[in-house]
């Protein structure tokens, strides 16, 4: 299986909006409501952020949304703010029953 | 809340298996997916496998012919062997809980801190 593909790294300024994007196929995004998002500080594990394409976790900001069509995922961040800056990585369910991740995506703020 | 620590082995020498287990607390192994990830040194995440129920096993296709993951239900821990290891294999491991989504697996919801392993001579 091949991993879904992120932009490598996306910068905006504090309380500008950004949004990452995440591609798959017709096995994995396209055909599953079954995709994550998983934010990533340097040294420490990732934390979830948005579940089932739009589903956040209690405790999760409501800055941060998700959103799906055909085999592409986006996961929006809104008032952009010091400590959003990490890595993000998508993941989605297959039609093998297995999992994947995205290849990742840095956010910068400037 | 649920709580993973792995514990192993830091280092491997290449050709050997790696052995990492994964002790839960909060949460029962036999009624959640389980699922190993790792993360090479400045590159992203990839999915190992999961087991579910302590018996069923799915595994990363890249990873399949080298890679068992296992339950032990009286310690309530699941572990990873992970069989002819190369430096390619040096990583950061994480377990994780896989919660369940209109009855697939479908997100990681509780993770590791996770535990580095190097694999060398």
């Amino acid at each position: 299986q091949s991993a879904l593909t992120q932009p490598a790294s996306v910068s905006g300024s504090p309380g500008q909006s950004i949004t990452i994007s995440c591609t798959g196929t017709t096995s994995d995004v396209g055909d599953y409501p079954h995709v994550s998002w998983y934010q990533q500080h340097p040294g420490k594990a990732p934390k979830l952020m948005i579940y089932d394409v739009y589903n956040r976790p209690s405790g999760v900001s409501d800055r941060f949304s998700g959103s799906k069509s055909g085999n592409t995922a986006s996961l929006t961040i809104s008032g952009l703010q010091a400590g959003d800056e990490a890595d993000y990585y998508c993941s989605s369910y297959t039609s093998s029953a297995t999992l994947v991740f995205g290849t990742g995506t840095k956010v910068t703020v400037l | 809340q649920v709580q993973l620590q792995e514990s192993g082995p830091g280092l491997v020498k290449p050709s050997e298996t790696l052995s990492l287990t994964c002790t839960v607390s909060g949460d029962s192994i036999t009624t959640s997916y389980w699922s190993w990830i790792r993360q090479p040194p400045g590159k992203g995440l990839e999915w190992i496998g999961y087991i579910y129920t302590s018996r069923t096993t799915n595994y990363n296709p890249s990873l399949k012919s080298r890679v068992t993951i296992s339950g032990d239900t009286s310690k309530n821990q699941f572990s990873l062997k992970l069989y002819s290891v190369t430096a390619a294999d040096t990583a950061v491991y994480y377990c994780a809980r896989l919660s369940r989504s209109a009855w697939n697996p479908a997100h990681f919801d509780s993770w590791g801190q996770g535990a580095l392993v190097t694999v060398s001579s």
